[in-house]
C-alpha cells in the first residue's frame, strides 16, 4: 500500500524557515517524480515544486522560486521541502504527491498534509 | 502559465441525478505527438487530500466508480457524475499537467439538493 507521510509543519514567524519531510513507502520511491502541492485555508490547490527521479531536475512555481528548495533522498525514501523567508501567504497545508511516472504528470497518491502557519 | 477555469462554482443536484462540471484551459493541453490531453480530475472531501478520479481527460483511475466519466479535448473538458450519490459531496478540481507550472482549476463544490 502506497503511503506518504508528511511532517515538519509548524507555526513560524514571517521571515522564518522550516524543513518539511515526506516519508514514502509501498512503492519504489526512486522510480517516480514527486511534487509538493499546497492549499491555503479554505482555498484551492497550488502546485509548489517538483523533482525528477534522481533529483537532478527541479521545478518551482514563480511564487516560491528562490525561497523554497525541493530535494530527495532515495536511499531513505524521503522527499524534502526547505521553505525560507516565509510570508503570511505561505500559510497552507502542504501535501506531498507522487507522480504517476518518471516525469511530472498527474499525481496518483497524496499524503495527508502538514500545516504551515506563518504569523507573528 | 496555463490558467484553468471551472463552471459552475457550485451546484446542488438531487440524489440519482446527473452532475456536470466544466473546465477550460487558457491554451490547449492536447499533445499532438501522442494525441493525449494532459488533463486530470480530482475529488476532495473536507479534511482529506485530493483523490485522483480521471487522467488523460477520460481514463478512470482504478477503483473509481463508473458513474464518474471525463470527456473533452484541447481546451474544453467535462466531468460527469451520472447518478449522484451522497458520498460524492465534495469539491472537484480539474488539473493540467501539460506544462510546468502545473495548475489547477478553482474547484467546483457539489452538494445534494
Amino acid at each position: 500500500e502506497v503511503q506518504l507521510l508528511e511532517s515538519g509543519g509548524d507555526l513560524v514567524q514571517p521571515g522564518g524557515s522550516l524543513r518539511l519531510s515526506c516519508a514514502a513507502s509501498g512503492f519504489t520511491f526512486g522510480n517516480y517524480d514527486m511534487s509538493w502541492v499546497r492549499q491555503a485555508p479554505g482555498k484551492g490547490l497550488e502546485w509548489v515544486a517538483g523533482i525528477s527521479i534522481r533529483g537532478r531536475s527541479t521545478y518551482y512555481a514563480d511564487s516560491v522560486k528562490g525561497r523554497f528548495t525541493i530535494s530527495r533522498d532515495n536511499s531513505k525514501n524521503t522527499l524534502f521541502l526547505e521553505v525560507n523567508r516565509l510570508r503570511a501567504e505561505d500559510t497552507a497545508v502542504y501535501y506531498c504527491a507522487k507522480s504517476s511516472a518518471a516525469m511530472i504528470v498527474y499525481h496518483d497518491y497524496w499524503g495527508q498534509g502538514t500545516l504551515v502557519t506563518v504569523s507573528s | 502559465d496555463i490558467v484553468m477555469t471551472q463552471s459552475p462554482d457550485a451546484l446542488a443536484v438531487s440524489l440519482g441525478e446527473r452532475a456536470t462540471i466544466n473546465c477550460k484551459s487558457s491554451q490547449s493541453v492536447l499533445y499532438s505527438s501522442n494525441n493525449k490531453n494532459y488533463l486530470a480530475w480530482y475529488q476532495q472531501k473536507p479534511g482529506q487530500p485530493p483523490k485522483l478520479l480521471i487522467y488523460w481527460a477520460s481514463t478512470r483511475e482504478s477503483g473509481v466508480p463508473d458513474r464518474f466519466s471525463g470527456s473533452g479535448s484541447g481546451t474544453e473538458f467535462t466531468l460527469t457524475i451520472s447518478s449522484l450519490q451522497a458520498e460524492d459531496v465534495a469539491v472537484y478540481y480539474c488539473h493540467q499537467y501539460y506544462r510546468i507550472p502545473l495548475t489547477f482549476g478553482p474547484g467546483t463544490k457539489v452538494d445534494i439538493k
